[in-house]
């Protein structure tokens, strides 16, 4: 089954912490992975995709197939990037299956 | 460029009735998804559009449908609705399906 989870709910960190939202999938095949960013009252945006393999506002992913993970992480967090993350998988067509995500809070 | 619309932004509807939603892609955009977004199912998948052909189909009863028409725009249906569908409905568009830029969302609320 095509699944994606994100074991933690909520992740506190400090500013100035590293930061690493977890991300496992379930997909028997060659999917292609997202994470997406919600701010306080804003929609829905794409943060990154795999296979662009870019650093988005000082965030990086990496595939990591062995371990079908794909985990979100960036070396200092700030103050902005409390927000709400989903890790999402694209696999049969262009669905897409989100996980359930994790609230990162970032405090000063 | 002028981000996704919906409309409308809230609803409230009784059990048993019907809904149409509507969703207004980006310019240039050819596919349209939906998704639903419940406290408890989280963000799922309802059906991409693309080129007025419905290309892909969620996990949801024939009660909910839509279409496209010729500019893209979509509408969505739920008929007979239950107190199960209230949710925050969103709708994404994209010039090839991936990378899907997000609406606002319509909240339904069914009573």
């Amino acid at each position: 089954a095509q699944r994606v989870t994100q074991p933690e709910k909520l992740l506190s960190v400090f500013k100035g912490a590293p930061v690493e939202l977890k991300c496992n999938y379930s997909y028997s095949g060659s999917p292609e992975l997202f994470w997406y960013v919600q701010y306080s009252r804003q929609r829905l945006q794409l943060l990154l995709r795999h296979i662009s393999r870019e650093s988005i506002k000082g965030f990086t992913a990496d595939l990591n197939k062995g371990e079908t993970s794909f985990h979100l992480k960036k070396p200092f967090a700030q103050e902005e990037d409390s927000a709400m993350y989903y890790c999402a998988l694209s696999g049969r067509g262009t669905a897409l299956i989100f996980g359930k995500g994790t609230t990162l809070s970032v405090s000063s | 460029k002028a981000g996704v619309t919906q409309t409308p932004r809230y609803l409230i509807k009784t059990r048993g009735q019907q809904v149409t939603l509507s969703c207004s892609p980006i310019s240039g955009h050819r596919s349209v998804s939906w998704y639903q977004q419940t406290p408890g199912q989280g963000l799922q998948f309802l059906f991409e559009y693309f080129s007025e052909t419905q290309r892909n189909k969620g996990n949801f009863p024939g009660r909910f449908s839509g279409r496209q028409f010729s500019n893209s725009r979509s509408e969505m249906n739920v008929s007979t609705l239950e107190l199960g569908d209230s949710a925050l409905y969103l709708c994404a568009s994209s010039p090839t399906g991936f990378g899907q830029y997000f609406g606002p969302g319509t909240r339904l609320t069914v009573t």
